[in-house]
């Protein structure tokens, strides 16, 4: 099976601009989440999708949103950005919706704002 | 609330020396537990996980790690360390009522001296 994929790898953005980021899960995976990984931070959650809606939400402006299609893809999307958005975003999918369940990662967007 | 605390934000050991990666952990309800594995501009890699069977477990490359409940931790041991090993380690925490969201730690680097 193909692993979790991500688009696109690497973003330049400017401040107070919009971004969206895309997210493919493992064929047959119904939950997507997504993680914000900075140094100063570490990995914070963001939010996480199943079956097309939201189950669980971090602690996050509501500058940042997601969806999740019927096929299971991904999006997480920016708006207005700032400097201390620059990070590496993660996307992780997983079979089921309990927490035992392993989440298998992407290799992650690095967003750069300038 | 949950909460995860890597004691040690690097940790340098010698090729073939043990490797002992701290974690501790609070949750109010019963935790999952998980360390994950971070090479270099890639995404996370399950090592290992607790899910409420065994107290000892065992994982990938070698790895292995022990619920200790009165303890509230979950250190990762490795009898010895390979070059390979050079990455930065997580320690997440989830449980039932938290879905897929993973609270994380804050990271050890270990770096493998020849």
């Amino acid at each position: 099976k193909a692993g979790v994929t991500q688009t696109p790898r690497y973003l330049i953005k400017t401040r107070g601009q919009q971004v969206t980021l895309s997210c493919s899960p493992i064929s047959g995976h119904r939950s997507v989440s997504w993680y914000q990984q900075t140094p100063g931070q570490g990995l914070q959650f963001l939010f996480e999708y199943f079956s097309e809606t939201q189950r669980n939400k971090g602690n996050f402006p509501g500058r940042f949103s997601g969806r999740q299609f019927s096929n299971s893809r991904s999006e997480m999307n920016v708006s207005t950005l700032e400097l201390g958005d620059s990070a590496l975003y993660l996307c992780a999918s997983s079979p089921g919706g309990a927490g035992y369940n392993e989440q298998f990662f992407g290799p992650g967007t690095r967003l750069t704002v300038l | 609330a949950q909460s995860v605390t890597q004691l040690g934000s690097h940790v340098s050991v010698s090729e073939g020396a043990l490797v002992l990666l701290r974690c501790n952990y609070s949750s109010s309800v019963p935790p999952y537990l998980f360390w994950y594995v971070q090479y270099p501009n890639q995404g996370l890699q399950l090592l290992l996980k607790y899910t409420s069977a065994a107290t000892l477990v065992k994982g990938i490359n070698g790895f292995e790690a022990e619920f200790k409940k009165s303890e509230t931790s979950f250190h990762l041991t490795k009898p010895s360390a390979h070059m390979s090993d050079a990455a930065e380690y997580f320690c997440a925490v989830s449980s039932n009522n938290a879905g897929n969201m993973l609270t994380f730690g804050g990271g050890t680097r270990l770096m493998v001296k020849p």
